[in-house]
């Protein structure tokens, strides 16, 4: 099983529909990322906790709410989508060394 | 803003050539760095730490430049799995904000 799981992996969507990505790890760690990324654009911070109480914006928060549920799961909630949040995202974990481990991805397309 | 830079590429070189990436980064109070690779649609997945002293993975070696603010990635003796896209990881201060670059292109022909 992998280490870092996203559902739901594909989600094609309507403008203005609420839209929830989850995110679960089991590699127990405190630091939890949610990423999207565009063609040409590389990876972008949208937000990051460091721990269950702890939620910071990234460099793209507007737009996007997170919830961590637990130390293992971490949520990313779109309110409303619009068609220029239709990217991959990523969630990732990362421990004491900082190394990234990552989820597949979760591709969202918003009509 | 703390910016990290790469070269988007293509780097297209044939197979058994030596590639080189480089990487700046604008803030000095950079903590940690590495070099993911990613390949199309996938997640990215760590390639190497980068370390002061430099290191090295089979064909793989990584290197850092303090005092220019920038890391490397050389690439010897290129195969057709290297193709992908190289992405630099720069984390700030001792909380770890891990920040991208965009990635740098690898295409690798027979």
């Amino acid at each position: 099983d992998a280490d870092v799981t996203q559902t739901p992996r594909n989600r094609i969507t309507k403008t203005g529909k609420r839209i929830m990505l989850e995110c679960s790890q089991t590699k127990g760690h405190d630091r939890m990322y949610w990423y999207r990324q565009d063609p040409g654009l590389g990876l972008r911070l949208i937000y990051y906790s460091f721990d269950v109480k702890d939620i910071n914006k990234g460099e793209i928060s507007d737009g996007y709410s997170v919830s961590r549920q637990a130390q293992a799961k971490f949520s990313l909630s779109l309110e409303s989508a619009i068609p220029n949040q239709t990217a991959l995202y990523f969630c990732a974990t990362s421990g004491s060394t900082g190394e990234l481990f990552f989820g597949e991805g979760s591709r969202l397309t918003v009509l | 803003r703390k910016e990290v830079e790469q070269d988007p590429g293509p780097f297209n070189v044939p197979e058994g050539a030596t590639v080189a990436f480089n990487c700046t980064y604008s803030n000095s109070a950079s903590q940690s760095f590495f070099w993911y690779r990613q390949d199309c649609r996938k997640e990215p997945k760590l390639l190497m730490s980068v370390y002061s002293s430099g290191n090295e993975d089979g064909r793989f070696t990584a290197q850092l430049n303090r005092a220019s603010q920038y890391i490397s990635l050389l690439i010897r003796d290129s195969k057709l799995s290297d193709s992908a896209t190289y992405l630099c990881v720069v984390n700030w201060g001792g909380s770890y904000i891990p920040t991208f670059g965009r990635g740098t292109s690898l295409i690798v022909h027979p």
